[in-house]
């Protein structure tokens, strides 16, 4: 079974300029989950997915984020303008109904220069 | 406001000997706790959580509450034990599984 896919893996933009981050959850899980980790930060929640449905945002930075799940499958989450301030590791996590395990991706790297 | 402290960023041992991964959290009701590892060039996964009670690659965690601690250990650590270790919080009662995590500890098991 395919776990969770993200891409890029690793992008570098420049200030103000616009990046789109995609993950593609596990087969059948519902519920998908953004987070980031800011360096020397710990990892933080963004938002929650629960089909296309968004359950949960109060993680969210700011309007210059915007996540989508259009159809309950796979996200993405853009960034415009990004600012240097965003640079760091976002990941996209997935689970199924009645578990309580994530399945974590490996992650995209956002480095705004 | 939920939150988790993991004292030590860094902490380093030899094979063979115990390990304790300190984790504290704060949380005004009764919380889900987890512990997360990332081994080199992998992704984040579970090790475990409480209320499983499990014993997973020989590691256990107990959640004292009155201490508001989940450390993690292990009796005898091995070289494949080395990796970064995130101790998680969710809040009880829900389903969303909003995790808090800790900054993490990077254990090193030393040959």
């Amino acid at each position: 079974e395919a776990g969770v896919t993200q891409f890029p893996s690793h992008s570098v933009i420049e200030k103000g300029q616009t990046v789109t981050l995609r993950c593609d959850p596990i087969s059948g899980h519902d519920n998908l989950y953004w987070y980031r980790r800011v360096m020397g930060k710990e990892i933080k929640f963004l938002l929650h997915f629960v089909k296309e449905s968004k359950q949960d945002e109060s993680g969210m930075p700011n309007n210059r984020f915007l996540a989508e799940r259009t159809g309950g499958t796979y996200s993405t989450l853009k960034v415009q303008p990004a600012e240097l301030e965003d640079s760091g590791v976002y990941f996209c996590a997935s689970r199924g109904h009645n578990t309580g395990e994530l399945f974590f991706g490996e992650g995209s790297r956002l480095t705004v220069l | 406001a939920q939150r988790v402290t993991q004292p030590e960023k860094l902490l380093s041992v030899f094979k063979g000997a115990p390990v304790e991964l300190k984790c504290n959290y704060s949380y005004s009701g009764s919380p889900e706790l987890f512990w997360y590892v990332q081994y080199s060039r992998q992704r984040l996964q579970l090790l475990l959580r409480h209320i499983s009670r499990e014993s997973i690659k020989g590691f256990t965690a107990d959640l004292n509450k009155g201490e508001t601690s989940f450390h993690l250990k292990k009796p005898f650590a091995q070289e494949e034990d080395s990796a970064m270790y995130y101790c998680a919080l969710s809040p009880s009662g829900g389903s969303n599984y909003k995790l808090t995590f800790g900054k993490g500890t990077l254990l090193t098991v030393n040959p």
